[in-house]
């Protein structure tokens, strides 16, 4: 078992759709979990970070966490054509406090279609 | 103001040549980062300075050599590197807040020939 999955995609949504980007963690103990988005031949931009059960909006991104299920999501609302990139799943394990080592997931995807 | 900068932007390099790659941040950040990422994988880890020492070496050959001079630095030498280590390599630093959020560079986009 990966320590960090995603589905690889691609997934395609219609311009205007909500986009779900799901991503599960083996390492119970996590403490930080965070989405980048990376365009083709770009370097990963961090969109958000979330590290308290729950949801966390910022404009049309919101971060899912559920702890227990050991799930963290991503929902992209009003999808953009612009949106369309590779996004990672990203997470730092609880051995991880001092060198902050990140565990990637290996990425998904999204094409959104005018 | 999170920008990590590198440099250069593209490298194209022989197999004997000696190249540096450039990170700097001036963000008060301590603890800095170099991956390497292939098309279409995500970013592997290779060495991580905190407080400009070396605290993680991911088992990466020889032929790569980081360096940290200060905190705001880092540096990361190549020599005799072979066409498989043509990649994106990418530089990050990370913040000391609660939620040890790490920002990326640009990267550089090396070629081995």
């Amino acid at each position: 078992q990966k320590e960090v999955e995603q589905n690889s995609g691609p997934l395609s949504v219609p311009e205007g759709a909500i986009a779900s980007l799901n991503c599960t963690y083996s390492d119970r103990g996590s403490q930080s979990f965070f989405w980048y988005r990376q365009y083709s031949g770009k370097s990963p931009e961090l969109i958000m970070f979330i590290y308290s059960n729950g949801d966390k909006e910022d404009g049309r991104f919101t971060a899912q966490l559920n702890k227990a299920s050991q799930y963290v999501s991503l929902l992209i609302r009003d999808s953009q054509p612009s949106d369309s990139a590779t996004y990672l799943c990203a997470v730092k394990g609880k051995g991880s406090s001092n060198t902050g080592k990140l565990i990637f997931g290996q990425g998904t995807t999204l094409q959104v279609k005018p | 103001d999170t920008e990590v900068t590198q440099t250069p932007k593209h490298l194209v390099m022989g197999m004997t040549n000696k190249k540096s790659l450039k990170c700097e941040q001036h963000m008060g950040h301590r603890a800095m980062y170099w991956y390497k990422q292939k098309a279409k994988k995500p970013p592997e880890l290779m060495f991580v300075y905190s407080y400009e020492k070396l605290s993680i070496n991911e088992s990466v050959p020889s032929r790569f050599s980081p360096e940290c001079p200060n905190s705001s630095l880092l540096n990361l030498h190549l020599h005799a590197l072979q066409p498989e280590d043509s990649a994106l390599y990418l530089c990050a630093s990370r913040t000391q807040a609660r939620t040890d959020t790490q920002y990326f560079g640009p990267g550089t986009r090396l070629t081995v020939l």
